[in-house]
């Protein structure tokens, strides 16, 4: 089965760029979807389609895909940033499955 | 707005069933695919099962087919997740989200979720 790994942990300084890393076999080649989930609470959509944003996301957060690595980056780090964050393909090779990262803590220093 | 609302987790013994609901509004529910994903304690995200926006298709990851029977009433705007032959490893909170995109292939509103605990 297909697999998504993502550094367990992230610490930014705020006001820095925080940059959070997905890696799978070729995910350059399909789309990569990012949630945000704060402790408590669902998960949030925060990038689509590697580099779309909801309406209500801010534009510090962006994305990008390329190879063997799709990358959450968001700028401007705010202590409100601080989560858990999930990366999330779609995985047509095997009937019809989405797969998630194995998550990243990010910590505002 | 769009809400998601879900209801009947519990205790349940292993070996035990239950019904989880998820409540729609705010959206045209028959046009979305819907998913139920779950969330062990402490531990990261897994999909579990979606559900075409007639019903007609559905999907299930490998640690619940056989198991798990997802189900919509769209004349009531619910999406349903029935268990049985709960284990030990099911215990986790179940969000039921929208899935969204031409594939449906992420999830763009989700419920608060509903916990169910198999022990």
């Amino acid at each position: 089965s297909y697999v998504l790994t993502q550094p367990p942990s992230v610490s930014v300084a705020p006001g820095q760029t925080a940059s959070i890393t997905c890696e799978g076999n070729n995910i350059g080649l399909t789309s990569v979807h990012w949630y945000q989930q704060k402790p408590g609470q669902a998960p949030v959509l925060v990038v689509y389609d590697d580099s779309d944003r909801p309406s209500e996301i801010p534009a510090r957060f962006s994305g990008s895909n390329s190879g063997n690595t799709a990358t959450l980056t968001i700028s401007r780090v705010e202590a409100g940033d601080e989560a858990d964050y999930y990366c999330q393909v779609w995985d047509s090779s095997s009937d019809h499955r989405y797969v998630f990262g194995t998550g990243s803590k990010v910590t505002v220093l | 707005e769009v809400r998601l609302l879900e209801s009947g987790g519990g205790l349940v013994q292993p070996g035990g069933s239950l019904r989880l609901s998820c409540a729609g509004s705010g959206f045209m529910f028959s046009t979305y695919s819907m998913a139920w994903v779950r969330q062990a304690p402490g531990k990261g995200l897994e999909w579990v099962s979606l559900i075409s926006g007639s019903g007609g298709h559905t999907f299930y990851a490998d640690s619940v087919k056989g198991r798990f029977t997802v189900s919509r009433d769209n004349s009531d705007n619910t999406l349903y997740l029935q268990m049985s032959s709960l284990r030990v490893e099911d215990t986790a909170i179940y969000y039921c989200a929208t899935a969204k995109g031409p594939l449906s292939d992420y999830f763009d509103f989700w419920g608060q979720g509903t916990l169910v605990t198999v022990s």
